[in-house]
């Protein structure tokens, strides 16, 4: 089975400053996406960024890029010139191939970002 | 247009009641999924809709767990003689469709405490 690992429970950073929350992961599949969702206090969850593991090329949203590195297993999201409505849980997430795998994503535990002023 | 919506969105119970908590997925969205988000567990999968397939109920905990999908649309996750253990919040997501790496689309949740 697919699994998530989120190493970092709570991080912080100073506004207007980089910050890199890492994940990595464990699967057998050769093809799969991987996400990264925000979920500030009204729970909402909201997709950050999305990455298809064939694909080579960096993911990159405005101020939020990854680093994904297959190999590794290894999917790290940079958040970059910080702002404080950036501060809430991010969720690191697996989904395998829709042919191969299952629908459903697999998350990790979470880190909780604050943003200081 | 409106987003995923779910009702209600606190729910107080006592143990061994049952419940019924409720998903209106985006209109036109054919995927439909449930998930819980307690503390010691963190995010996890329940079931998931696709169309007129069968579901995936392989998240389903215990068998006091149920949903149902009216219509291809509108979702109910009952769970019968709640424990206190049951006690989350329980997410709901739609996507436009499988077989593709569609963003899924979450309601707010519902917050469930059993007493």
């Amino acid at each position: 089975a697919q699994t998530v690992t989120q190493s970092q429970p709570e991080m912080s950073v100073q506004e207007a400053e980089t910050v890199t929350l890492s994940c990595t992961y464990d699967t057998s599949e050769s093809d799969y996406y991987l996400f990264w969702y925000k979920q500030p206090p009204s729970r909402q969850m909201i997709l950050v960024i999305r990455q298809e593991a064939y694909k080579q090329q960096n993911a990159t949203e405005n101020r939020f890029s990854v680093n994904f590195q297959k190999a590794a297993k290894s999917f790290s999201l940079k958040i970059s010139d910080s702002q404080l409505g950036d501060a809430a849980m991010y969720f690191c997430a697996y989904r395998g191939h829709p042919q191969g795998g299952s629908e459903k994503l697999v998350f990790g535990k979470g880190t909780k970002l604050t943003v200081n002023p | 247009g409106a987003g995923v919506s779910q009702s209600p969105s606190n729910k107080v119970t006592e143990k061994g009641k049952d419940v019924e908590l409720r998903c209106d997925p985006i209109s036109g969205h054919t995927a439909l999924y449930w998930y819980r988000q307690s503390l010691g567990q963190g995010l996890e999968f329940l079931i998931y809709f696709q169309g007129n397939s069968a579901p995936d109920k392989s998240g389903l905990p215990s068998d006091r767990f149920s949903a149902e999908r009216t219509g291809g649309s509108v979702s109910t996750l009952t769970i019968q003689r709640t424990q206190q253990e049951d006690s989350a919040v329980y997410l709901c997501a739609s996507s436009p469709r499988s077989g593709r790496a569609g963003e899924q689309f979450f309601g707010p949740g519902t917050r469930l405490t059993v007493l």
